[in-house]
């Protein structure tokens, strides 16, 4: 099993759709969860951490199951803006794995006029 | 405040060249990662360091040599260069805590011929 694994995609939606993505990781010690999104030739900036609880930032909702090592991200009234690779984000475990973190490889999203 | 930047934008090389990536960050971040991210490809950390004086190999440091003499500079050295280190070249710094969210320069591009 890969360390984090995504639909690559393409997800192609109108604006205004509603978009979920799913990622599992098979290190069962990872504590820190992330998406990042990712534009073309961009570098990856920090979308949100993702919770336990499950955290929501305006039209974003993340959700974390531990038993199932699976995360998901849902995007509500999708806009062009949006349009990015999705990428999701765990941590190694403890200690020095702490701080380092393994990259999914992402899932694409081009949300269409 | 510039976050995290990195020279050059772009760069060409020829095979057996050398020369370093430079990565700046001003928000007092003690860890800092070089990644590498190939076409299609999630991102493979290079080296990181969690403080002046203070690296350590990633998952993929063939070829590649760092340093980090103060808490705000973190250069990539690439020795005696190969097509196979034609990539986009990521820096990042994280705070000295969980969850560790990353944060990003915008990148170099290398090609090797």
């Amino acid at each position: 099993r890969k360390e984090v694994e995504q639909d690559p995609g393409p997800f192609n939606v109108p604006e205004g759709a509603t978009v979920a993505f799913n990622c599992t990781y098979s290190n069962s010690a990872s504590q820190s969860f992330f998406w990042y999104r990712q534009d073309c030739r961009k570098e990856p900036k920090l979308l949100m951490s993702v919770y336990s609880s499950g955290n929501e930032d305006g039209r974003f909702t993340a959700q974390l199951n531990r038993a199932s090592q699976y995360i998901s991200l849902l995007i509500r009234d999708s806009k062009l803006s949006d349009s990015a690779t999705y990428l999701c984000v765990v941590n190694r475990g403890t200690g020095a794995g702490s701080y380092q973190l393994t990259f999914g490889k992402g899932t694409k999203l081009s949300v269409i006029p | 405040n510039a976050g995290v930047t990195q020279t050059p934008k772009f760069r060409i090389l020829k095979i057996g060249q050398s020369m370093t990536l430079q990565c700046t960050q001003d928000m007092n971040h003690n860890y800092m990662y070089w990644y590498r991210q190939d076409p299609g490809m999630g991102l493979k950390l290079i080296y990181y360091s969690v403080g002046a004086g203070i690296t350590d190999k990633g998952e993929v440091p063939n070829g590649y040599n760092v340093s980090r003499s103060t808490t705000e500079d973190f250069p990539l050295r690439l020795e005696l260069a190969a097509p196979s280190q034609t990539s986009v070249y990521f820096c990042a710094s994280s705070p000295q805590g969980p969850p560790y969210e990353q944060y990003f320069g915008p990148g170099t591009r290398l090609t090797v011929t």
